[in-house]
């Protein structure tokens, strides 16, 4: 069973600080990982993307991976109250994706 | 800017009952999937299809459940015998070229009774 795993949170920052999120995942095959972002009663929106071990960035966003670890985070900079939200990591083996439970963000103002 | 629909936004449903979900993804794009999520839940990966057929499916995409792309631009998900458990936000999505061009509709509320 393809397991992944993140904080369930509520993670809350301070508006402008850096916030954090985590993700492990069980399967070694693993080739593709994604972050969306899902507010409230809404779908998810992809964020960020990402295949080889380091890093990424878009904008404020960074991805993390770290293959041997089995462990992909966002960093979110400058936080801001818009960006309070659950975050979904999902993880894919070709065109099957296994998503975690979402880790809950506030940003406060 | 194009986006992916989704009808009905709420369907209400017996147990037992056949429903179909429909969605119309964005129109140059050459993934698409079905996903859902039960109320305070994670989402669910449901199926996969590419060149008019499923690439890849969950355990819980059983018997029960099928895809079809019948006109080059719907695609729909069928449940045939609905079930309470079945009750939940199903999303379809749909993908281009890159990873990055893949985004959501808004989801169907499904509510077996």
């Amino acid at each position: 069973q393809k397991e992944v795993e993140q904080n369930s949170g509520p993670l809350s920052v301070p508006e402008g600080a850096i916030a954090s999120l985590n993700c492990t995942y069980s399967d070694r095959g693993s080739q593709s990982f994604f972050w969306y972002r899902q507010y409230s009663g809404k779908s998810p929106e992809l964020i960020m993307f990402i295949y080889s071990n380091g890093d990424k960035e878009d904008g404020r966003f960074t991805a993390q991976l770290n293959k041997a670890s089995q462990y992909v985070s966002l960093l979110i900079r400058d936080s801001q109250p818009s960006d309070s939200a659950t975050y979904l990591c999902a993880v894919g083996d070709g065109q099957n994706f296994v998503f975690g439970p979402g880790t809950r963000l506030s940003v406060l103002p | 800017e194009p986006e992916v629909t989704q009808t009905p936004s709420h369907q209400v449903t017996q147990m037992g009952q056949e429903v179909i979900l429909r969605c119309v993804p964005i129109s140059n794009h050459l993934y698409f999937y079905w996903y859902r999520q039960i109320l305070g839940q994670k989402v669910e990966f449901l199926v996969s299809f590419y060149n008019n057929e499923i690439s890849e499916k969950s355990e819980i995409f059983d018997d029960q459940f099928s895809v079809e792309r019948p006109d080059g631009s719907n695609f729909t998900l069928k449940i045939r015998s609905t079930k309470l458990e079945d009750s939940a936000m199903y999303f379809c999505a749909s993908m281009g070229q890159a990873p990055n061009e893949q985004f959501f509709g808004p989801g169907t509320r499904l509510t077996v009774l």
